[in-house]
């Protein structure tokens, strides 16, 4: 299937340990984003990627590092996880009019 | 920053219309989405309107542009039970390629 796919879909963790979610996308599409919705559903960007190089990088602490192996591939990288960062983080990549398509999402639930 | 803006709820009966309303402040917006987020799921593209147009008709959904008053609707006709969801529009900043979302509308459809 044509998709953006993310893993895991649920992530359960301590406060305090180190946490990777990773994304790819098979839609060829060369920008690649990550985007936080909190409990009340708001969402917001926290980076974009164009083929392999940082766009946007939103204020978002540096405990927070994307890496992007490639242009298919959007990771996120926590460390020191703390209970505020949990949410559900969604990575996104973007068609030719804009339109951004969505992974399912990654519920992250720090204890 | 740019801003966009949404009612939280709305509640219609099954047959009925439902019109989902949204402001934006960003006057350099190019294309505004329409987003649907069922619970537990990621975010469906439903569609989106380029700003040189007015209006967009696709299917059960009409999307309404007033560049002027920078007003975007979604018009749903005979609702369904399976259209109970949040809706959240979002505006594009061409120059970041970024979303603005809104906080999403949820739309809740009675039998």
């Amino acid at each position: 299937d044509t998709a953006v796919s993310q893993t895991p879909k649920y992530l359960v963790t301590q406060m305090g340990n180190d946490k990777s979610i990773k994304c790819e996308q098979n839609l060829g599409h060369d920008t690649m984003y990550w985007y936080k919705q909190d409990s009340k559903k708001f969402l917001k960007i926290m980076f974009s990627y164009n083929n392999k190089e940082l766009i946007i990088n939103e204020t978002v602490p540096n405990r927070f590092s994307p890496k992007s192996p490639d242009k298919a591939h959007l990771n996120l990288h926590i460390n020191s996880l703390e209970l505020g960062d949990s949410a559900v983080y969604f990575c996104a990549s973007t068609g030719p009019h804009h339109e951004q398509f969505f992974g399912p999402g990654t519920r992250l639930t720090v204890l | 920053g740019e801003d966009v803006e949404q009612s939280l709820f709305l509640s219609v009966r099954e047959g009925d219309s439902s019109v989902i309303n949204c402001t934006y402040t960003d006057s350099s917006s190019t294309y505004l989405y329409w987003y649907k987020q069922e619970p537990g799921a990621g975010l469906q593209l439903l569609t989106y309107i380029f700003s040189n147009m007015d209006m967009k008709q696709d299917q059960r959904l009409t999307v309404l542009l007033n560049k002027k008053d920078k007003h975007l609707s979604l018009r749903i006709a005979d609702t369904q039970t399976g259209d109970s969801a949040i809706y959240f529009c979002a505006d594009s900043d061409t120059g970041r390629r970024a979303l603005t979302f809104g906080s999403g509308t949820r739309l809740q459809v009675q039998p």
